[in-house]
């Protein structure tokens, strides 16, 4: 099984603050999403990662930003923390480039308040 | 805007029926996947199935892709109870930017 661990798991923050979610993989797939999950809309597209430091732009991508350093972590941060941006946020990696199969993490419930 | 779109948003079944979902898509795809999520997990892919293909099983899953329509179905054929949980079409739009539609909740009653 690939491995994938995000970071904070569980997070409450304040309006206007920094807040970064880290994803980590334990095998060199290329391909690391960002989705957001939220009640009546599935999930959406943040940003995505095909390679270290080339990443994209995904369908709600605004107030958001996102690091690749290194193979292994994905991050992405909220600049400025506003309450629209409560929800529950995935990560995942293609575990198949040829197909985008891909291996989701277990989420982050991120709440600001 | 999301390229998939599943029907019914809700299914309530007993146990042994049949289960069917429908996705349809907007653009152009590679290859489109059916995913499941259990409440408050991450999502399991289940199937993936080709744009060359018209239909894939797997188990108790049946899923058709019609690419002249735009349209997919998951079939889950003598469900469980077990088997309640939310599930996602995802596209490829043709490239690696996979991308989910809303999700149909399923619910079996024992």
């Amino acid at each position: 099984d690939a491995g994938i661990t995000q970071s904070p798991r569980h997070k409450v923050t304040e309006t206007g603050t920094p807040v970064t979610l880290r994803c980590h993989q334990t095998e060199n797939h290329r391909y690391m999403y960002w989705y957001r999950q939220d009640p009546g809309h599935g999930l959406r597209l943040i940003h995505y990662s095909y390679g270290v430091k080339d990443t994209d732009k995904g369908e709600v991508s605004d107030g958001y930003s996102v690091s690749r350093s290194k193979t292994e972590d994905f991050l992405l941060t909220l600049e400025s923390a506003t309450s629209s941006q409560t929800s529950v946020y995935f990560c995942a990696i293609s575990i198949n480039s040829g197909t985008g199969e891909a291996f989701f993490g277990q989420g982050t419930r991120l709440t600001v308040v | 805007s999301q390229q998939g779109e599943e029907d019914p948003q809700a299914l309530s079944i007993q146990e042994g029926e049949n289960a069917t979902m429908n996705c349809s898509y907007k653009t152009s795809i590679n290859n489109l996947q059916w995913y499941r999520q259990n409440s408050g997990r991450g999502l399991v892919h289940l199937i993936l199935i080709r744009s060359n293909e018209r239909e894939k099983h797997s188990g108790r899953l049946r899923v058709t892709l019609d690419t002249s329509k735009k349209s997919s179905s998951l079939l889950i054929t003598a469900s469980r109870a077990a088997d309640t949980a939310s599930y996602f079409c995802a596209t490829d739009g043709g490239s690696e930017k996979l991308v989910f539609g809303k999700g149909t909740k399923l619910t079996v009653n024992p």
